[in-house]
């Protein structure tokens, strides 16, 4: 059974740093772009950032562009969201997401961990 | 640019069906979407692609109830014999020029 895990779930001041972890189980995580999707309170899904299958292409929405870094260990089978320069708009639950057969679409989801931001 | 919509809410009563409908725009009728479901409290759950020509594959484990269908620009979501448990949130999703792309949402109650 596939499982995506995240972690990391805090409070953080503006200007201040976290790091998200998505632990992947049930499948080989290598063979797999992966992504970071968020939900900011009474908001929908917006799609944050994402990494190919061995990491060396990554992409970001502007909002987060230069800000936040999407990274992977395959070995241990864990995807990462390192959030710098944190907004309070930055509030939301953060899910990690996988992309089906490197085919666009999304086919399984973590439970989503919630970063808030505030004074 | 490529744009989602769909409507906010959508309503229907236990044992009915609903379609809820995500509308691609202007000069991206061609795009196949994605739909997810998003229960209160939970991570979304995807549902189905559904591709131009009205063909869909599901995800695991998805009940013969929920089906989609396509007309144009628009990609229908239909789920049938509703259910209690039916009441979500349902996004649709897709991608273009490297950018992956969400509607805003319908969230959906079942009376």
């Amino acid at each position: 059974e596939v499982q995506l895990v995240e972690s990391g779930e805090g409070l953080v001041q503006p200007g201040g740093s976290l790091r998200l972890s998505c632990a992947a189980s049930g499948f080989t995580f290598s063979s797999y772009w992966m992504h970071w999707v968020r939900q900011a309170p009474g908001k929908g899904l917006v799609w944050v950032s994402r990494i190919d299958s061995d990491g060396t292409t990554t992409s970001y929405a502007d909002s987060v562009k230069g800000r936040f870094a999407i990274s992977r260990d395959n070995a241990k089978y864990t995807l990462y969201l390192q959030m710098h320069s944190l907004r309070v708009e930055d509030t939301a639950v953060y899910y990690c997401a996988r992309e089906y057969a490197n085919s666009w679409h999304f086919d399984s989801w973590g439970q989503g961990t919630l970063v808030t931001v505030s004074p | 640019q490529l744009v989602l919509t769909q409507s906010p809410s959508a309503s229907a009563s236990l044992g009915a069906s609903v379609n809820l409908t995500c509308t691609l725009s202007s000069g991206h009728s061609r795009n196949a979407i994605a739909w997810h479901q998003h229960q209160p409290g939970k991570g979304p759950r995807y549902l189905m692609k559904l591709n131009t020509d009205g063909s869909h594959s599901k995800g695991d484990g998805i009940p013969d109830r929920f089906s989609g269908s396509t007309s144009g620009a628009e990609r229908c979501l239909t789920i049938s014999s509703l259910q209690s448990e039916d009441e979500a949130d349902y996004y649709c999703q897709t991608w273009d020029t490297g950018i992956w792309l969400f509607g805003g949402g319908t969230k959906l109650t079942v009376l």
